[in-house]
């Protein structure tokens, strides 16, 4: 298995570019999220899924769009990036939305920077 | 948003010493798992605590439970260069559908050989 996939792993924009941050999982997980990580401020969850057709806005959603099609993927939209986008991504999934018992699994992250 | 006092914020120590590091939070919670991320990588989960009290370990980590449910502790003994990174604690909200995590802001650990 190879866990959590995110690609690219680098990504310069300019700003009011647009782009799509992949994430895939091939551990049959109902739970998708994304999380930016900026210095000093941990992970703030974005947007985050609990099963195919289902997102919801998580702390910090504004300037990013996702949807849900499949169980496995779970992609990240920058419609017009902006420079305070700048940060690393990760998405991170789970098996099970309604118990306790279902820790994140982390992908190794996007590095986005917008000029 | 709930939020996780973790501490201390960063710290130094000499290859060999013993670490303690700690998350609390005003808010109770039924789950406290604790993160490490390596330069450059995702963060990979360390430990699971699922019970107030448990006292997990996990080769030269052990973490606990707080039996107030309010806080965590990690401690690592003998430390050694490749223990360099960010510690994170992360926290559930116990309740129907509460699968959200709330993450600490880390400790970053740098091992002096």
């Amino acid at each position: 298995n190879a866990g959590v996939t995110q690609t690219p792993k680098f990504q310069v924009l300019k700003t009011g570019q647009s782009m799509t941050l992949q994430c895939a999982q091939d551990m049959n997980h109902e739970y998708m999220s994304w999380y930016r990580q900026d210095p000093g401020m941990g992970l703030r969850l974005i947007h985050y899924s609990v099963g195919a057709g289902i997102t919801d806005q998580g702390e910090v959603p504004n300037g990013y769009n996702v949807s849900r099609s499949t169980t496995e993927d779970f992609p990240l939209r920058l419609l017009s990036a902006a420079p305070s986008q700048t940060s690393v991504y990760f998405c991170a999934s789970s098996y099970s939305t309604g118990t306790a018992y279902s820790p994140l699994h982390f992908g190794n992250g996007t590095r986005l920077t917008v000029t | 948003g709930q939020q996780l006092n973790q501490s201390p914020q960063s710290m130094f120590i000499q290859e060999g010493e013993d670490v303690s590091m700690n998350c609390t939070s005003s808010s109770i919670f039924n789950t406290w798992l604790w993160y490490k991320q390596d330069p450059g990588e995702g963060p990979v989960l360390l430990i699971a605590l699922y019970k107030a009290g448990e006292l997990t370990s996990n080769g030269r980590l052990t973490a606990q439970f707080g039996t107030t449910r309010k806080d965590s502790f990690l401690n690592i003994s003998a430390s050694i260069p490749s223990d360099v990174g960010i510690y994170f604690c992360a926290g559930r909200i116990s309740g129907a559908g509460s699968y959200q995590l709330t993450f600490g802001k880390g400790t970053k650990l740098s091992v002096i050989p």
